[in-house]
């Protein structure tokens, strides 16, 4: 069955490291994001990607990014881990906003 | 500033009962409302969705009730079951637009037993 995954589920880290965590789908979706879920602030959207080599800036870009090598894969950067960065990360990948997204399961990341 | 502006935070509900979740919106040029259910440890998923050409849509023991002059939103669970206990998040977006699409903030829904 297709699924989409996210590794590492939990990740502690130290600020001012970097960070990479790791998304695949074998949707073979063209459409790939990064959201982040904070309490109060629902889902954000952090960067995207609508293919190999295109990635797009989302509402929350700053000190993340993404690079797109493959259809299967959106690893998400952060540069310099900042507390503020303290979250849990979603990846998705989507055919069109009428099938909806199909959410991984998540990366808890905590920045200490 | 927030797109979407969702209510109640959390919501207590008898098995049995009907939950009601709203949400609205200012920004008029908005075109597609879905609906997305998350439970605990996992990501959000699809629940059901409506255009603003209609004034409802039902799926099940779920409704959407849209009203454009209010500009609001609102999902309705029929007689609500513990296993519909879950987050819900309205969104909304324009042209079909993946980079303007705009999530609520969450409602937290118990279902009592």
């Amino acid at each position: 069955d297709a699924e989409i995954t996210q590794s590492p589920r939990h990740k502690i880290t130290e600020t001012g490291r970097q960070v990479t965590l790791a998304c695949h789908q074998t949707w073979n979706h063209n459409n790939m994001f990064w959201y982040r879920q904070d309490l109060g602030h629902g889902l954000r959207l952090i960067h995207y990607s609508y293919g190999v080599q295109d990635t797009n800036k989302g509402e929350v870009s700053d000190g993340y990014s993404v690079s797109r090598s493959n259809t299967e894969d959106l690893p998400l950067t952060l540069e310099s881990a900042a507390s503020s960065q303290t979250s849990v990360y979603f990846c998705a990948s989507s055919e069109s906003i009428w099938d909806g997204y199909t959410f991984g399961s998540g990366t808890r990341l905590t920045v200490v | 500033q927030q797109q979407v502006k969702q209510s109640p935070q959390s919501l207590i509900v008898q098995k049995g009962g009907i939950s009601i979740i709203n949400c609205a919106y200012e920004n008029t040029a908005f075109d597609y409302f879905p609906w997305y259910q998350q439970f605990p440890g996992k990501g959000p998923a699809l629940l059901i969705a409506i255009r603003p050409d209609v004034s409802e849509k039902k799926e099940g023991r779920f409704t959407i009730s849209f009203n454009k002059s209010a500009k609001q939103f609102s999902l309705h669970i029929m007689d609500s079951q513990p296993g519909d206990s879950a987050t819900y998040f309205c969104a909304a977006s324009r042209q079909y637009n993946f980079n303007k699409f705009y999530f609520g903030s969450g409602t937290k829904l118990n279902v009592k037993p």
